[in-house]
C-alpha cells in the first residue's frame, strides 16, 4: 500500500538553528501539507501546497517557516531559526484529489533544546 | 469560523463495551466534509472515515458506525464490543470552502479499554 514517507523521525535541534523536515508524497498525489501536534495537543494545519505555491497557510506559518518541492519528489518544511516552542511532532499529509481523505506519514518529532 | 469541539477528552471503558465518542463542528459552508482519524500510541494518524455534508446516511464498517445529523451538527462514532486495541486518541476533523483543503481538527478524545 502506498504510503506517506518522513524522514528522519526524531530530530533534536539547538535553539536558533535551522531544520529541514523531509517527506516523499505519494506518487500521484497532487495536494501536500504540514500539520503540526504539540504534544498532548490537537493537530493545527500549518501550510498546504499544490501547484509547486503555497495554497493557504495558517497563521502559525509565520517567516520562520518555508516549505519547498526542489526535486519533484521530496517535500520540505524548513523552520529558519527554531524556537521552544517550535518543539512538536510534525506530520505531512497529501492528497490525490481535493477534500478526499489526507494520508499521514508518520510523523518527525522535533526537539528544541 | 470553523470549529469542531469534541467535549469528551477521555474515556475509559471495559472491554465488550460500547462507547460513542461526540463530535459537533460548526461552519457556515453547505458544502463541507467530515473526517475521524485514529492516533494509537504509537502516534501516526490513521483515517477512518470521510462523509460529505450532503450524504446523511449513517455508515457502519464492523465494528464501527457513525451517526451524521446535520440538524444538530454532530457526526458521532460509537465502537460496539471495544476492545483494547481500539485504545487510541480519536479525533474528528472538518473540511469545508473556507479552509480550503486544510483540516481543522477538534481536540482528541482519548479512549482507554481495558480488559
Amino acid at each position: 500500500e502506498p504510503e506517506v514517507t518522513q524522514t528522519p523521525s526524531h530530530q533534536v535541534t539547538q535553539m536558533g538553528q535551522e531544520v529541514i523536515l523531509r517527506c516523499v508524497p505519494i506518487s500521484n498525489h497532487l495536494y501536500f501539507y504540514w500539520y503540526r501536534q504539540i504534544l498532548g495537543q490537537k493537530v493545527e494545519f500549518l501550510v498546504s501546497f499544490y501547484n509547486n505555491e503555497i495554497s493557504e497557510k495558517s497563521e502559525i506559518f509565520d517567516d520562520q517557516f518555508s516549505v519547498e518541492r526542489p526535486d519533484g519528489s521530496n517535500f520540505t518544511l524548513k523552520i529558519r531559526s527554531t524556537k521552544l516552542e517550535d518543539s512538536a511532532m510534525y506530520f505531512c499529509a497529501t492528497n490525490e484529489e481535493l477534500n478526499t481523505e489526507a494520508f499521514f506519514g508518520q510523523g518527525t518529532r522535533l526537539t528544541v533544546v | 469560523a470553523q470549529k469542531v469541539t469534541q467535549a469528551q477528552t477521555e474515556i475509559s471503558v471495559v472491554e465488550k463495551e460500547d462507547v460513542t465518542l461526540d463530535c459537533v463542528y460548526e461552519t457556515r459552508d453547505t458544502t463541507y466534509y467530515l473526517f475521524w482519524y485514529k492516533q494509537p500510541p504509537s502516534g501516526e494518524l490513521v483515517f477512518l472515515i470521510r462523509r460529505n455534508s450532503f450524504d446523511e446516511q449513517n455508515e457502519i464498517s464492523g465494528r464501527y458506525s457513525w451517526n451524521f445529523q446535520k440538524s444538530t451538527s454532530s457526526f458521532n462514532f460509537t465502537i460496539t464490543a471495544s476492545q483494547v486495541v481500539d485504545s487510541a486518541v480519536y479525533f474528528c476533523a472538518l473540511s469545508d470552502y473556507q479552509a480550503g483543503t486544510a483540516l481543522i481538527f477538534g481536540k482528541g478524545t482519548t479512549l482507554s479499554v481495558s480488559s
